[in-house]
């Protein structure tokens, strides 16, 4: 079974209003995850590594004050897109750097 | 800088074999992966090769990686209408911040009846 999950699966939101992104490790506690991005047709992005504990650090070029990112657990990592807008709306997927071979399912945002 | 790259695309008849080919630019990479994406879904993991590695077979899938030439290719034999998706190539590295991926553009594999 899936041993990463994402929630919602996806979501349609209108331009202004914000969105979290949930990331769960289900049998494992997972110290860091890596959020990705994917654009339609192109390739995965890391944007940013959230630690569990303590800050997340974010890649070039990611603004950290759009996307926060929160890692209150050992099992949660959550994403939020702040006053989102339609260039945001991406496949947002978490994995766990314990383990490379696990992905969450993905996150479809859209934004109106 | 990382720069991983694909062929855009792939197509092939049902039975034949499939070969996608990656080509990467950072030198110090310590495993190389494959992953294959379906639809709207994530990535599932199909295989991985370490680096000191020139080739590892899985079954249907052979792994051929040329270190030299930083040149990383996986062959699907005998392929399946299933096998249709796009599979992405991976480097990581081992740095102080932990294992980073880095994806290449990806190859959207077709196949036909």
């Amino acid at each position: 079974g899936a041993v990463v999950s994402q929630h919602p699966s996806w979501v349609i939101c209108k331009s202004g209003t914000s969105v979290k992104i949930e990331c769960r490790s289900l049998d494992f506690q997972a110290t860091t995850m890596f959020w990705y991005r994917q654009f339609p047709k192109q390739s995965l992005m890391l944007m940013a590594t959230s630690n569990e504990g303590s800050k997340a650090t974010y890649e070039q070029g990611v603004e950290k004050d759009k996307f926060l990112i929160n890692h209150a657990s050992l099992t949660l990592s959550t994403l939020t897109v702040t006053s989102a807008h339609p260039e945001d709306s991406s496949f947002y997927i978490c994995s766990p750097k314990e383990n490379e071979q696990y992905f969450g399912p993905g996150t479809r945002l859209t934004v109106t | 800088g990382e720069d991983v790259e694909q062929s855009l695309f792939l197509s092939v008849r049902e039975g034949d074999s499939s070969v996608i080919n990656c080509t990467y630019t950072d030198s110090s990479s310590t495993y190389l992966y494959w992953y294959k994406q379906e639809p709207g879904a994530g990535l599932q993991l199909l295989t991985y090769i370490f680096s000191n590695m020139d080739m590892k077979q899985d079954q249907r899938l052979t792994v051929l990686l040329n270190k030299k030439d930083k040149h990383l290719s996986l062959r699907i034999a005998d392929t399946q209408t299933g096998d249709s998706a796009i599979y992405f190539c991976a480097e990581t590295q081992l740095t102080g911040g932990g294992n980073k991926l880095t994806f290449g553009t990806g190859t959207q594999l077709k196949v036909e009846l």
